[in-house]
């Protein structure tokens, strides 16, 4: 069975400075899809990236981005030039490539955005 | 095009009742999972279910049930309610195109349910 672990409960950057939140998962697939969802206090999850394991190339979005490591099983975010707007809880979620839609989520960690 | 619904957005239930939740997935998407998430155990895989079939389960208890209508909507259905399930339930929904592993999954509001 797959496993994702987020280490960091809790994170809090000023705004307009960049963080990093970390992911580590565990797989013996060779063949999967990473994404970082985002719950704000509303409670309604939002995509936020994704990224194919088969892909080498790291995922940006805008402010976003992601660096992967495949044989180290890491998966971090980076979000660039913080926004009041960016604090949420942070989940990092996989799904196997094997046709079904399930996520295996990760346990979180509550962004925080310093004025 | 309307998101995800998810109907009611709170409930309040007694242990050993039982419980229909619905959703309604975007227009044109095939598939409907559901996922519990409580401050304990975090989010949880429920089941998903694609053109009216479960294709895949959790591990959850088989008071947990499901079913998807053939416009896709789908309801869940908790029997015999105990405390523990008070929860947030999710439901999200996809394309799920053949040949397209990566169509996005788009979450509904939640349903908030509390068993007293």
């Amino acid at each position: 069975a797959q496993t994702v672990t987020q280490s960091q409960p809790e994170m809090s950057v000023q705004e307009a400075e960049t963080v990093t939140l970390s992911c580590t998962y565990d797989t013996s697939e060779s063949d999967y899809y990473l994404f970082w969802y985002k719950q704000p206090p509303s409670r309604q999850m939002i995509l936020v990236i994704r990224q194919e394991a088969y892909k080498q190339q790291n995922a940006t979005e805008n402010r976003f981005s992601v660096n992967f490591q495949k044989a180290a099983k890491s998966f971090s975010l980076k979000i660039s030039d913080s926004q009041l707007g960016d604090a949420a809880m942070y989940f990092c979620a996989y799904r196997s490539a094997s046709g079904n839609e399930k996520l295996t989520f990760g346990t979180g960690t509550r962004l925080t955005i310093i004025p | 095009k309307a998101g995800v619904t998810q109907t009611p957005r709170y409930l309040i239930k007694t242990r050993g009742q039982q419980v229909t939740l619905s959703c309604s997935p975007i227009s044109g998407h095939r598939s409907v999972s559901w996922y519990q998430q409580t401050p304990g155990q975090g989010l949880q895989f429920l089941f998903e279910y694609f053109s009216e079939t479960q294709r895949n389960k959790g591990n959850f208890p088989g008071r947990f049930s499901g079913r998807q209508f053939s416009n896709s909507r789908s309801e869940m259905n908790v029997s015999t309610l105990e405390l523990g399930d008070s929860a947030l339930y999710l439901c999200a929904s996809s394309l799920s195109r053949t040949g397209h592993s990566t169509d996005t999954q788009y979450f509904g509001p939640g349903t908030r349910l509390t068993v007293l």
